[in-house]
This record gives structure tokens, sequence and C-alpha cells, in this order.
């Protein structure tokens, strides 16, 4: 069974930092690309970066260019997302995604799993 | 970038009816949308991909269509469990997008 667990979410003030995790289980979670996309409060989703299963492409929305960073380690099974510089339009939950590759796609593929989310409330 | 334009943004429906939303694309995506379906305050679930393929378990009166750039979603006939809201998103290139909902609203 997929599993995608977030945490790391929390309460910052502007300008501060803060990395969220994403513990996966249940697929080949090097073969896979994944990705984080948010969700402002009563607001639509937005992507946010992506990162191949091999790490070799790695793509950020250019609201968080600069400032967040999208990584994973393989041997914990972990996608990360570094957010740096945090801004109070940055608070929203914010999801891992499984970009499933055996999907249809050439750029990209299908999202086709998403974990619960992880709040962040970026506030002075 | 592709832009998404998602209508209606808030739909009325009751129990049974045929309910359809489209997603109009700025530029040619192919095929490559997903329309993925959202309860208050759960994660979003993957429905259709490819614009027309249904995803394994979800229940065949939802259907995906596409002409060109614009994109529809099908709801044959409405069940309760069906209220939600709805988005499209296209994969055929970065940046990755989304539209901006559709809310299905109880009649």
């Amino acid at each position: 069974e997929v599993q995608l667990v977030e945490s790391g979410g929390g309460l910052v003030k502007p300008g501060d930092s803060l990395r969220l995790s994403c513990a996966a289980s249940g697929f080949r979670f090097s073969y896979d690309s994944m990705a984080w996309v948010r969700q402002a409060p009563g607001k639509g989703l937005e992507w946010v970066a992506s990162i191949s299963g091999n790490s070799y492409w790695i793509y950020h929305a250019d609201s968080v260019k600069g400032r967040f960073t999208i990584s994973r380690d393989y041997a914990k099974n972990t996608l990360y997302l570094q957010m740096d510089s945090l801004r109070v339009d940055d608070t929203a939950i914010y999801y891992c995604a499984r970009i499933n590759v055996a999907l249809p796609g050439i750029q990209s593929h299908p999202i086709d799993f998403w974990g619960q989310g992880t709040q962040v409330t970026v506030s002075s | 970038d592709v832009q998404l334009t998602q209508s209606p943004s808030t739909l009325s429906a009751s129990v049974g009816q045929r309910v359809t939303i489209t997603c109009r694309a700025s530029q040619s995506v192919n095929t490559r949308l997903a329309w993925s379906q959202q309860k208050v305050g759960k994660a979003p679930k993957l429905l259709i991909y490819e614009a027309s393929i249904l995803e394994s378990g979800v229940p065949s009166r939802f259907s995906g269509s596409a002409s060109g750039t614009e994109f529809t979603l099908t709801i044959s006939s409405l069940q309760p469990d069906d209220f939600a809201t709805y988005y499209c998103q296209q994969y055929e290139t970065y940046p990755l997008s989304f539209g901006g909902g559709t809310k299905v609203e109880i009649k």
C-alpha cells in the first residue's frame, strides 16, 4: 500500500526557515518522480517543485525559486522541501505527491497519490 | 506557461443529475491532462489521467474527454459521495499547472 506521510510544518515568522519531510513507503521510491504541491487557505492547488527518480531533473515554481529546494534521500525513502526566506503568502497546506512514471507522459507524468499534507503558517 | 481555466467555478446539482465540468488550456497539452477530486479537509484523489483513462477503482460514472485544448469531466449520475471540488492538472510541460477548481454543491 502506497503511503506518504508529511511532517515538519508549523508556525514561523517571515524570513524564517523550515524543512518539510515526506516519508514514502509501499512503492519503489527511487523509481518514481516526486512533487510538492501546496494549497493556501480557501484556495486551489499550486505546484511547488518536482524531482525525478534519480534526482537528475529538478524543477521549482517561479514563486519559490531561489528560496525553496526539493531533494530526496534514498536510504531513508524520504522527500524533503527546504524552505528559506519564508513569506506570509507561503502559508498553506503542503502536500507530498507521487508522480507515477509508469503512467503515460514525457516531461512529466500524472500525480497519482497524495499525502495528507502538513500545515505551514507564516505570520509575524 | 500553460494556464488552465475551469468552468464553472461552482455548480449546484441534484443526486442523479448529469454533470459536466470544462477545463480549457491556453496551449496544447496533447492528452496530458488529469482530473482529481478533493473533499473538504482531505488530500486530492486522482480520477482520470491522459484525458480519458479512468484510474483504477474509480466508479465508471466518471468519464473524461478531450477536443483540442478543451477537456471535459462528466459525472453521468451524481451520487452523494461526489459532492466535492474537482481540479484539472496538466503534466505535458513544466511548470505543472492546475485549474482553479470546480466546487460541486448539493442543490
